[in-house]
This record gives C-alpha cells, structure tokens and sequence, in this order.
C-alpha cells in the first residue's frame, strides 16, 4: 500500500508570497495528482504528472521519480488560493484508484 | 450541467437505516469510483468499477455495497448505517487510458 505524506498540514502565509507544498511517496506510481478543494467542498483536478515538471498560469508541479517526491508551487499568492491541495498517487498494477495525503490548508491573507 | 452529479447533497440519517448515494455521469467515462473524506483521514477509496459488469473492492469497502446500474451511474449503498460512516463521499469518474479524475460535488452524510 502507497504511503502519502504531505507537508506542511496548514500554511498562512501574505499575499504576494511564494507558496511550496511537498508530497512524498513510498511505492513507485503510474501517476501523480495535484488536488484543489475549497471551503465549498468541491475538488478539482490541478495537475496529473507523471515526469518532469508542468505549469498552469501561476501554479508549478514538480516531480522526482527517482526520490518519490513531488512540489506544487504557487507564485505571487491570492486570497483567492486559499483553499485544500491535496496530493494523491495511483500506483499501477491491478488494483486502481487515488491513494490520498491528508491535505494541506493554505490561508492566503490580503 | 455539471458533469458528475450526486444525489442527495446532504443527507441526515438514523443508525440501522438503509441508505443510498446516487452519482451520474455525462462524460461517458467507463471507470467509475467511490471514495469517503473524513477529517484528518484524507479521501479513501471505498469502491470502484471499470464497467457495468466489473466492481472492486477499493480500501475501506466493509459496511457499504455498490451497484453500476448503467455505465453512467454508479451507487452506494449503506445496508445498516453506523455513526462512524459519518462524512463526505465522493464520486469521480476516469476515461479509460487518460489519468484524470472528475469529481461530484459530494455528499454530506451525517448518521445519528
């Protein structure tokens, strides 16, 4: 079973300010997720990676096969990022679905 | 429309009653999935389907049951519920060979 460990679990940090979620694995994965949920409940999907590194807008995922670990960035940070990103790995094989971090709490204050 | 939708949003139950959580679809995805967030815990994978006639136990399966109707709907069953199933369910949705997962807007589920 695929052990998910996210840091850190809650973040406040300015406006403006360079964010920096970390995830970490422990079984090797087909892929990678980066999860958004707001305080409405809602999720949606920010990034699959699988290698390498993507970016959408102000957002950055990296990812390291070799170390089983993986970032999501966010630059110059809006009130409007505040919400849950959660981390999640499908491992492969024969069984299937998300294996998920606890989450990590972002409050971006203005 | 959205995509994925759940019925009931919210639900308020007793103990040993029978309920069930409805998701449909419009993607036309044939994987289908079932998971619960409860705090603290993370999302954890209750049941999923690869089509009609393919159902799998995911993580926590004990004490629900499912059932896939038709490739765009995707059941959970509680058969007695228990207050320790108190939390949010989810259902999402994969096409077959793409990575990504669609998720319904959720179910609140509160059992007394």
């Amino acid at each position: 079973k695929n052990e998910v460990e996210q840091s850190p679990q809650n973040l406040t940090a300015q406006e403006g300010e360079f964010i920096t979620i970390n995830c970490s694995y422990s079984v090797g994965i087909s892929a990678l997720h980066w999860l958004q949920q707001h305080p409405g409940g809602g999720i949606v999907s920010l990034f699959m990676l699988s290698s390498g590194k993507k970016k959408h807008g102000r957002l950055i995922a990296t990812i390291n096969i070799q170390e089983k670990h993986s970032s999501l960035h966010i630059t110059a940070s809006h009130p409007r990022d505040s919400a849950v990103y959660i981390c999640a790995v499908r491992s492969g094989g024969g069984a299937d679905g998300l294996t998920f971090g606890k989450g990590t709490h972002l409050i971006i204050q203005p | 429309d959205a995509d994925v939708t759940q019925t009931p949003r919210n639900r308020i139950t007793k103990t040993g009653k029978r309920i069930m959580l409805e998701c449909s679809q419009t993607k036309g995805h044939d994987r289908m999935y079932w998971y619960r967030q409860d705090p603290g815990l993370g999302l954890r994978l209750i049941y999923y389907s690869f089509d009609v006639k393919d159902i799998n136990k995911g993580e926590i399966s004990d004490g629900y049951s499912v059932s896939r109707q038709a490739q765009a709907k995707f059941s959970l069953s509680l058969e007695s519920a228990i207050p320790n199933q108190t939390a949010l369910y989810f259902c999402a949705t994969r096409a077959q060979g793409e990575e990504t997962q669609y998720f319904g807007p959720g179910t609140r589920l509160l059992v007394l």
